[in-house]
């Protein structure tokens, strides 16, 4: 299982709205429902912000939500806050009970 | 609410085994469809999920790191347990424990600690 790709850095001004991609293959992205993403804060754990694809744990802003088309999945951020600063992580389920992270993508809020 | 945290050595010498604990508080360990995971991080770069255990104790293990992998619980105190052997100064990283389910690797983290292999 090779790590999911995902965009290095992505940038936006408060209130804008991002998108992060994550691409994975047929193997994993593509066959399951099954990603989720993680907020990353400098020296902190992650913190789940999306999981089977499009659900949001509770307590987490709508203004998060998640997507997928083919062997790519998307995390959406809408009216950019500046505590949106971070690193996200999407994982995704790869089959015979293993799990992919991809490679993470800092968030700058300008 | 579920809390974890892990404990261990901060410093291990290269061809030596990690061995790491993750304490779980709010809950018993063996309730609920739950999966116990390890997942760690090198300085700098991405997390890598390292491998999980069921409350049955059936395991699931990254087939990068299979071969030197071992997790196991302890339901009697409440723990779940990593050991990682033969390593070198590739696997030093932060490790964390976390709880998932069938959904997701981890719903809930533990905040993580620091292992070093250096001689």
């Amino acid at each position: 299982q090779s790590a999911l790709t995902q965009p290095a850095s992505v940038s936006g001004s408060p209130g804008q709205s991002i998108t992060i991609s994550c691409t994975g293959t047929s193997s994993d992205v593509g066959s399951y429902n099954l990603v989720s993403w993680y907020q990353q804060h400098p020296g902190k754990a992650p913190k789940l912000m999306i999981y089977e694809g499009s659900k949001r744990p509770s307590g987490v802003s709508n203004r998060f939500s998640g997507s997928k088309s083919g062997n790519t999945a998307s995390l959406t951020i809408s009216g950019l806050q500046a505590e949106d600063e971070a690193d996200y992580y999407c994982c995704s389920y790869a089959g015979s009970s293993v799990w992919v992270f991809g490679g993470g993508t800092k968030l700058t809020v300008l | 609410q579920v809390q974890l945290q892990e404990s261990g050595p901060g410093l291990v010498k290269p061809s030596q085994t990690l061995s790491l604990t993750c304490t779980v508080s709010g809950g018993s360990i063996s309730s609920g469809s739950y999966y116990w995971s390890w997942i760690r991080q090198p300085a700098g770069k991405g997390l890598e999920w390292i491998g999980r255990i069921y409350t049955s104790g059936s395991t699931n293990y990254n087939p990068s790191l299979k071969s030197r992998v071992t997790i196991s619980v302890d339901t009697s105190k409440n723990q779940f347990s990593l050991k990682l052997s033969s390593v070198t100064a590739a696997d030093t990283a932060v490790y964390y424990c976390a709880r998932g389910d069938g959904g997701t690797p981890g719903n809930y983290w533990g905040q993580g600690t620091l292992v070093t292999v250096s001689s």
